[in-house]
């Protein structure tokens, strides 16, 4: 899997928009940029993935640069509830393909100020 | 999402006993589970992957001997921490794949935080 480099922490007003970096320079062509956050003492939460173009759901939306070597996760009115690690992994996906387990970076520690 | 729910959530023991946490897809059948665990300000560390009916495949340098996997059905796997010592104890977690899903999306349980004495 390709490595990711995101930065260490971050803050981010409340009701304000929270923008994400994450580097995969090394980034293969079949490879998808998944995210996912964990809460203090829970279980990580998917929240999105996208190949080449740009994503957005009900959480978040993602925007990965045409050479797709970084990407961003935005959180468009960040709350208090989004303080979490946010991890942006790189893996192969498809259907019945890629059943391995995810490989954790440290992540960037989000902490929404009030 | 999928849910997915482990139990217990929490657990204290005595050093040398074993211990049970179960990890169960409520909503989806899973054809693949994985066990991750996380030591305090660590990234979580994937331990082994499960698929139902078969043997686990384990990460290097986790002892299968110790950690006991079983995933006897769809819905349900289960992991055994044998003899356990307080260097075990740790947050873990538990994450499922499979059914509806697709593009590798794995959904997560709350984790089990276990504490050894």
């Amino acid at each position: 899997d390709a490595k990711t480099t995101q930065p260490t922490s971050m803050d981010c007003a409340e009701g304000r928009a929270a923008n994400l970096p994450c580097n995969h320079s090394t980034i293969s062509g079949n490879e998808y940029v998944y995210w996912y956050r964990q809460i203090h003492s829970q279980g990580p939460q998917y929240i999105i993935h996208g190949l080449k173009n740009n994503e957005t759901n009900e959480m978040a939306s993602l925007i990965i640069t045409e050479d797709r070597k970084s990407s961003t996760l935005i959180l468009p009115h960040a709350t208090l509830r989004d303080t979490a690690v946010y991890y942006c992994i790189v893996r192969v996906a498809g259907s019945g393909g890629g059943a391995d387990g995810l490989t954790f970076g440290k992540g960037t520690h989000l902490i929404i100020q009030p | 999402g999928a849910v997915v729910s482990q139990h217990p959530s929490r657990v204290i023991c005595k050093s040398g006993t074993s211990v049970k946490i179960e990890c169960r897809s409520l909503d989806f059948q899973a054809t693949t589970m994985f066990w991750y665990r996380q030591f305090p300000k660590q990234s979580l560390m994937l331990m082994a992957t499960s698929n139902e009916g078969s043997k686990a495949t384990y990460e290097q340098g986790v002892e299968k001997d110790k950690f006991l996997i079983n995933h006897a059905s769809l819905t349900l796997s289960t992991l055994t921490v044998t003899s356990a010592h307080p260097e075990d104890s740790s947050f873990y977690i538990c994450s499922a794949r499979g059914g509806r899903m697709d593009y590798n999306e794995q959904f997560f349980g709350p984790g089990t935080r276990l504490t050894v004495l």
